[in-house]
């Protein structure tokens, strides 16, 4: 199954900054998926990213605060833009390769201040 | 729609005994996989098992194994002879066939495997 490099592994922001996260995968997948996941709670799906096309945001997502890109079938970021104290969160990419299940980055960790 | 229902929020087992988490399932599409991960405090999402719709066995993985019940829509994890290392949030979910497709996550349940 496909491995995930995911950076930063953790960040402490600035309200009113942005953060840019980075997923590499070391093999090809078609799509991957971009979680976040608050203090104490299950994993919130936030946008499915497709190479070459732009990505599709869930209810409650939307693209200028949760920029995706997808050049290439190995590597995606998202950005979250104008931080608040609410985007602290663990946020996680996805992919899947082959019949296995989801792999997953390792996670970063975010806290706005 | 597609749901995932964990009832139990914590679970605790004494080590060498099996656990199991439930998971059951809401799904009118006929093709569809199950999948169960681990979370440790270190916040990675760990595989553990598979369980496809329209497999005849149930699924195994070492002391994973998957008690799958379609008729009931269930999907409950077992896990054997517990570790201390097993102390872990999991999280069941659920997608349509096909490598592409999102998953459906239930809230967890968080065990704890006590010495």
């Amino acid at each position: 199954s496909a491995v995930i490099s995911q950076k930063p592994s953790r960040d402490i922001c600035q309200r009113g900054t942005s953060l840019t996260i980075q997923c590499q995968v070391d093999s090809q997948v078609t799509m991957m998926f971009w979680y976040r996941q608050q203090p104490g709670q299950s994993l919130t799906l936030i946008a499915t990213a497709n190479q070459g096309s732009e990505a599709t945001y869930e209810s409650g997502f939307v693209i200028d605060k949760f920029p995706i890109s997808r050049p290439n079938l190995t590597f995606s970021t998202l950005t979250v833009s104008n931080m608040s104290p609410e985007d602290s969160s663990i946020y996680l990419c996805s992919g899947r390769q082959g019949t296995e299940g989801y792999t997953f980055g390792s996670g970063t960790r975010l806290t706005v201040v | 729609a597609q749901k995932i229902t964990q009832t139990q929020p914590g679970m605790f087992v004494q080590e060498k005994e099996a656990v199991t988490l439930d998971c059951t399932y809401d799904t009118s599409d006929p093709s569809y996989g199950l999948f169960w991960y681990k979370q440790p405090s270190s916040g990675e999402m760990i595989f553990l098992i598979y369980q496809g719709s329209y497999d005849q066995q149930n699924a195994t993985e070492g002391r994973y194994s998957l008690n799958f019940q379609k008729a009931r829509k269930s999907a409950n994890l077992v896990i054997s002879a517990s570790q201390l290392g097993d102390s872990a949030m999991y999280f069941c979910a659920i997608g349509n066939a096909g490598n592409n497709r999102k998953l459906i996550w239930g809230l967890g349940t968080s065990l704890a495997v006590n010495p």
